[in-house]
């Protein structure tokens, strides 16, 4: 079955600085691969996703990019801000609907 | 309908006693997942519904665990004989399905085997 590695699993940049979490996968039958936020004590909540005939997407100051044939995918968050502070997921699937296999997370910190 | 709703959020049980957990979807989501999630670690996969229909079981889950949604709506967790180390929260997630917007999910619900 599909298997998610993440790393780094704790992270501290400065305020305004950029982050960089990356994972890898190894089921090249998965396409979609979402990135949940999760602040302490709440749910995880989806902020962007990836599908593999894209390379890149980007949101605002998040960006997440693809490479299928290695088998890695990354985000990236610019200009940082203290409420990016939380547990970032990486995840693959074969689609947005089916089973997620998630990461065991990166625990941002963001730095005054 | 403002989201997955879980219930309890909280349980504390003794070893050796059964719980059961309830999770009603967004409305119209066809497909419902439950998740485990131990602390430190990413959500775990354990179960999903296509409507009434379980599609999958992960290996990982003991014959004490069982999932069902009758009627295609709220679905329910059941743990059997708990163990300690089924101290865990228990996310429920939805989705419209035909590969829809991704997943919503609950609140969860905290279990605590003491």
């Amino acid at each position: 079955g599909e298997n998610v590695e993440q790393h780094p699993s704790t992270l501290s940049v400065q305020e305004g600085d950029s982050a960089v979490i990356k994972c890898t996968y190894s089921d090249s039958a998965s396409n979609y691969f979402p990135w949940y936020k999760q602040e302490l004590g709440k749910r995880p909540q989806l902020i962007i996703d990836i599908r593999s005939n894209v390379g890149e997407k980007k949101d605002q100051r998040i960006a997440v990019t693809l490479n299928k044939t290695a088998k890695h995918f990354s985000l990236h968050i610019t200009e940082t801000q203290p409420e990016d502070s939380a547990v970032y997921f990486c995840a693959a699937s074969m689609n947005r609907d089916d089973k997620i296999i998630f990461g065991k997370g990166t625990r941002l910190h963001i730095l005054p | 309908d403002t989201g997955v709703s879980q219930d309890p959020r909280h349980k504390i049980t003794k070893r050796g006693q059964n719980v059961t957990f309830r999770c009603d979807p967004i409305s119209e989501h066809n497909r419902l997942y439950w998740y485990r999630q131990t602390l430190g670690q990413g959500p775990e996969f354990l179960t999903y519904f296509q409507n009434e229909a379980q599609l999958e079981k992960s290996r990982l889950l003991s014959d004490r665990f069982s999932a069902e949604r009758p009627k295609g709506s709220f679905s329910t967790l059941e743990i059997q004989r708990t163990e300690q180390g089924d101290s865990a929260m228990y996310l429920c997630a939805s989705s419209l399905g035909k590969g829809s917007y991704g997943y919503t999910f609950g609140s969860g619900t905290r279990l605590t085997v003491v």
